[in-house]
């Protein structure tokens, strides 16, 4: 079975605090993605990674930065948490590019900062 | 650009009663995929079933099916025999043909399904 793991399910953390959400696959997938969903905006990609420290910006970057140090870890780092990031954090991971190839989710991450 | 339009944002199903959940897509690449996913209210996004647009044949997958119509770009989920574990919202999502390989998603359809 494919495995993708988030290390926590919920967190609440304060303002101004630096946050991370670990995320882990089993797959040996080289692509590696963070969303967040909101309600009434749906999904919107963070971050994603292709490759060991290779990474690239997804639509919302801003005040998030990622670290994927080994190809099985992929981290999503909050520099200092605002109450705008409360959000449910979804960590995937597929092989390359390819249409018919498909993205794995993780059981998501559930963060409140207050 | 890619889109994916699901116009239903809740449904209501009898149990036992087959569903049908709309999904229309909007793309300009000949090469594509097309996915469904179910996320439960405890959050986790799990993969339901997959269509190519190269595929001949409707892909199925246990009690769910895709009613794939190319030329009407539409990927409909069929969810037969609906059990009371089916409530839950899902997502109709489109890989995106550019670097990333991102999935871009509808904005979902809450379905209830009725004892």
């Amino acid at each position: 079975d494919v495995k993708v793991t988030q290390s926590s399910r919920y967190l609440v953390k304060r303002t101004g605090e630096k946050v991370f959400l670990e995320c882990v696959q089993d797959m040996d997938h080289e692509n590696m993605f963070w969303y967040r969903q909101d309600p009434g905006l749906g999904l919107r990609l963070i971050y994603f990674s292709y490759d060991v420290k290779m990474k690239e910006k997804g639509d919302i970057p801003e005040g998030y930065s990622v670290s994927r140090e080994k190809k099985e870890r992929f981290s999503l780092i909050l520099e200092s948490a605002s109450t705008n990031q409360t959000s449910m954090y979804l960590c995937a991971s597929s092989f390359p590019t390819g249409s018919g190839n498909t993205i794995y989710f993780g059981e998501g991450s559930w963060l409140t900062v207050v | 650009a890619q889109k994916i339009t699901q116009t239903q944002p809740g449904m209501f199903v009898q149990e036992k009663e087959a569903v049908t959940l709309d999904c229309t897509y909007d793309t300009s690449d000949p090469s594509y995929g097309l996915f469904w996913y179910k996320q439960p209210s405890s959050g986790e996004m799990i993969f339901l079933i997959y269509q190519g647009s190269y595929d001949q044949q409707n892909a199925t997958e246990g009690r769910y099916s895709l009613n794939f119509q190319k030329a009407r770009k539409s990927a409909n989920l069929v969810i037969s025999a609906s059990q009371l574990g089916d409530s839950a919202m899902y997502f109709c999502a489109m890989r995106d043909s550019g670097n990333t390989g991102k999935l871009i998603f509808g904005q979902g359809t809450t379905l209830q399904v009725k004892p």
